[in-house]
């Protein structure tokens, strides 16, 4: 069965330091993994997704993930944070199995980034 | 978020109401979808449309029925409903519905049953 997990209900970091956001996935076939992020009253915004190739994914707003097959990991990076990247940020998996449900997105629960001042 | 847009973004019906949600979608996609946002809970699928013709039914009650006239617009016609189906609810689109493509979301309906 397909699912995601993201450990970190809540990610509070400084303005200007690194930000990691967790995610692990467990899928049956090859993983394709997405990342969105969710302003308050707003629908989800596409940040990046890994498909195959470079384990390191660059996307919008100058974030990035790394894939990490042994450990069924994409986590969500950028190297200095800003205040305005507080929001709520989901991961997303989608099986390359046949068998998989068409057009499924398994969704995280979400983490809740507060970058301060 | 103008490549898919939802109205009306907030609604308040009562549990006796029918009432429509409306999507369209500006992408040139032949996929679209509904999901339902609700708070401490992952996003849940309900409906899958592919090319007009629905391809999934997640297991979602009558009492929410899916209409797509074209591959542009999605309605999510509502009627009877309990005040558990008070969500947010989103509208996605996608070029298909292949697992490698990337599904952009409209900025939801906020509904709330009394």
């Amino acid at each position: 069965a397909q699912s995601v997990a993201q450990p970190e209900d809540q990610v509070n970091v400084a303005e200007g330091n690194p930000l990691t956001v967790k995610c692990t996935y467990s899928v049956s076939g090859n993983p394709y993994l997405f990342w969105y992020v969710q302003y308050p009253n707003r629908g989800l915004q596409f940040l990046l997704k890994y498909i195959t190739g470079d384990n390191l994914v660059k996307g919008s707003y100058g974030f990035e993930a790394e894939f990490n097959k042994s450990q069924t990991s994409f986590h969500l990076k950028k190297p200095s944070a800003l205040v305005s990247d507080s929001a709520l940020y989901f991961c997303a998996v989608r099986d390359s199995y046949r068998g998989s449900t068409l057009g499924r997105l398994y969704f995280g629960r979400g983490t809740q980034l507060t970058v301060w001042p | 978020e103008t490549g898919v847009t939802q109205t009306p973004r907030h609604l308040v019906m009562g549990m006796t109401n029918k009432k429509s949600l409306k999507c369209e979608q500006h992408l040139g996609h032949n996929a679209m979808y509904w999901y339902k946002q609700s708070a401490k809970k992952p996003l849940e699928l309900m409906f899958v449309y592919s090319l007009e013709e629905r391809v999934e039914n997640n297991s979602v009650p009558s009492r929410f029925s899916p209409e797509c006239p074209n591959s542009s617009h999605l309605f999510l016609h509502l009627h009877t409903l309990q005040p558990e189906d008070s969500a947010l609810y989103l509208c996605a689109s996608s070029q298909s519905t292949a697992s490698t493509d990337t599904q952009y979301f409209g900025p939801g309906t906020r509904l709330t049953v009394l």
